[in-house]
């Protein structure tokens, strides 16, 4: 059964940074692209960041580009979302999903499992 | 960026009726080299995270119920639900994964008459 556990979020003040993490099981991790999908407070659905099975294609959403760096651990079966000079408007839950192939910029962009999310408020 | 709208913004259905609910994109998500269109449909419940029903436009998931089906080619799609159930009451998003910034719809809202 694919498990997708998301941790490091919490209430966080303008400007400071956070690192979030997702740890994946029930699957082959190394096979599989990886993005971080948001959803602030009662909205919609966005994409963060993905990133390709050996992190050769990475990207962001032009919100955080700059700001947020995705990592992967292979070995270690983990995603990480880097976040700095955090804003308001990044407060969300930040979800992480697997997409349905190894790589992210070849049509399989869309994503086949979602973890249960890390909440993230940034407010002082 | 390819922007996704979707109408209407809620929908309310008897069970066992027809819902219908339609996205756009701002460009076409049609790939012509494999002739694919590269637009996926979710379902989120109250508390849970988002579940994929539909890719390439008209492909379900493994598991899916067959009254889900999608339909739609360039820039217009419609997912539809043959005979809606208590448990389809949710929120349904488009997404586009054509090309980068990968986007979703706004949302539609389904509930029971």
């Amino acid at each position: 059964e694919v498990q997708l556990v998301e941790s490091g979020g919490g209430l966080i003040q303008p400007g400071r940074s956070l690192r979030l993490s997702c740890a994946a099981s029930g699957f082959t991790f190394i096979d599989y692209a990886m993005h971080w999908v948001r959803q602030a407070p009662g909205k919609g659905l966005e994409w963060v960041s993905g990133l390709s099975w050996n992190s050769g294609d990475i990207a962001y959403a032009d919100s955080v580009k700059g700001r947020f760096t995705i990592s992967r651990d292979n070995a270690k079966n983990s995603l990480y979302l880097q976040m700095h000079s955090l804003r308001a408007e990044d407060t969300a839950l930040y979800y992480c999903a697997k997409g349905p192939a190894y790589d992210i910029l070849t049509g399989y962009g869309y994503f086949d499992y979602w973890g249960q999310g890390t909440q993230v408020t940034v407010s002082s | 960026d390819i922007v996704m709208t979707q109408s209407p913004d809620s929908l309310a259905v008897s069970l066992g009726e027809r819902a219908t609910i339609n996205c756009k994109s701002s460009q076409s998500v049609l790939n012509s080299p494999n002739n694919k269109n590269y637009l996926a449909w979710y379902q989120q419940k109250p508390g849970q995270p988002p579940k994929v029903l539909i890719y390439w436009a008209s492909t379900r998931e493994s598991g899916v119920p067959d009254r889900f089906s999608g339909s739609g080619s360039g820039t217009d799609f419609t997912l539809t639900i043959s005979s809606l159930q208590a448990e389809d009451v949710a929120v349904y998003y488009c997404q586009q994964y054509y090309s980068i910034p990968f986007t979703f719809g706004p949302g539609t809202k389904v509930d029971i008459k």
